[in-house]
């Protein structure tokens, strides 16, 4: 019963580095996001990825990039990391079941670039 | 833009009592309100939720109060437990599903 899993869950980068963070969801369901945390801001929508084979931005997107590889699995990549970049990282899914159902969230990555 | 606020920080309150946590929003699309709890070093958990087409919604300790034309919705917690204490997230999400959140507010329930 793994719900979303988020990998990895520590990393810490170099200034410049790259690295992609990786979610999959078990939940057969359509809407995936990212979102990061910072103290006093709150959850930041990045992306979101309404359904298989589209994604849209958020709050916050410069800087990153992602990918929905399947209808499992949303992928965040960072090109070349920055210290601003530096946060809590949270994938999340929502599914349809009649209406939308809430959003599952992962254990969160947390990134720290030095 | 952000277009889910929570102006209140923190929130402290005695056992047993009341506690009212609120959020203002400014994107009249948003049709769907949520309210999350999260502890330290977890994701956030969903709670309780209220559609647009209606004005309260109860569960258990927790009820959500929806008030369109303010553009406003509180999450009351009766009666307040010392569990309850965590930081709680308000969201809004529209008909293609994005969803936005709030900054959050630290609720302390003091024994």
């Amino acid at each position: 019963n793994a719900g979303v899993t988020q990998t990895p869950k520590f990393q810490v980068l170099k200034t410049g580095q790259s690295m992609t963070l990786q979610c999959a969801q078990d939940m057969n369901h359509n809407s995936m996001y990212w979102y990061r945390q910072d103290p006093g801001m709150g959850l930041r929508l990045i992306y979101y990825s309404a359904s298989e084979g589209t994604t849209d931005k958020g709050e916050v997107p410069n800087g990153y990039n992602v990918s929905r590889l399947n209808k499992r699995e949303f992928s965040l990549r960072l090109e070349s990391a920055a210290p601003s970049q530096t946060s809590v990282y949270f994938c999340a899914s929502s599914g349809r079941t009649g209406g939308w159902t809430e959003a599952f969230f992962g254990q969160g990555t947390r990134l720290t670039v030095v | 833009d952000q277009q889910v606020k929570q102006n209140s920080p923190s929130l402290s309150v005695q056992e047993g009592r009341i506690s009212i946590l609120n959020c203002d929003y400014t994107n009249s699309m948003f049709d769907y309100f949520l309210w999350y709890k999260k502890y330290p070093a977890e994701g956030p958990t969903f709670l309780i939720s209220i559609s647009s087409i209606k004005d309260k919604n109860e569960d258990g300790r927790f009820t959500v109060f929806l008030n369109k034309s303010a553009k406003h919705l509180s999450l009351h917690i009766v009666p307040s437990q010392p569990g309850d204490s965590a930081v709680y997230f308000c969201a809004a999400r529209n008909n293609n599903n994005d969803m936005r959140f709030g900054a959050g507010t630290r609720l302390t329930v003091k024994p």
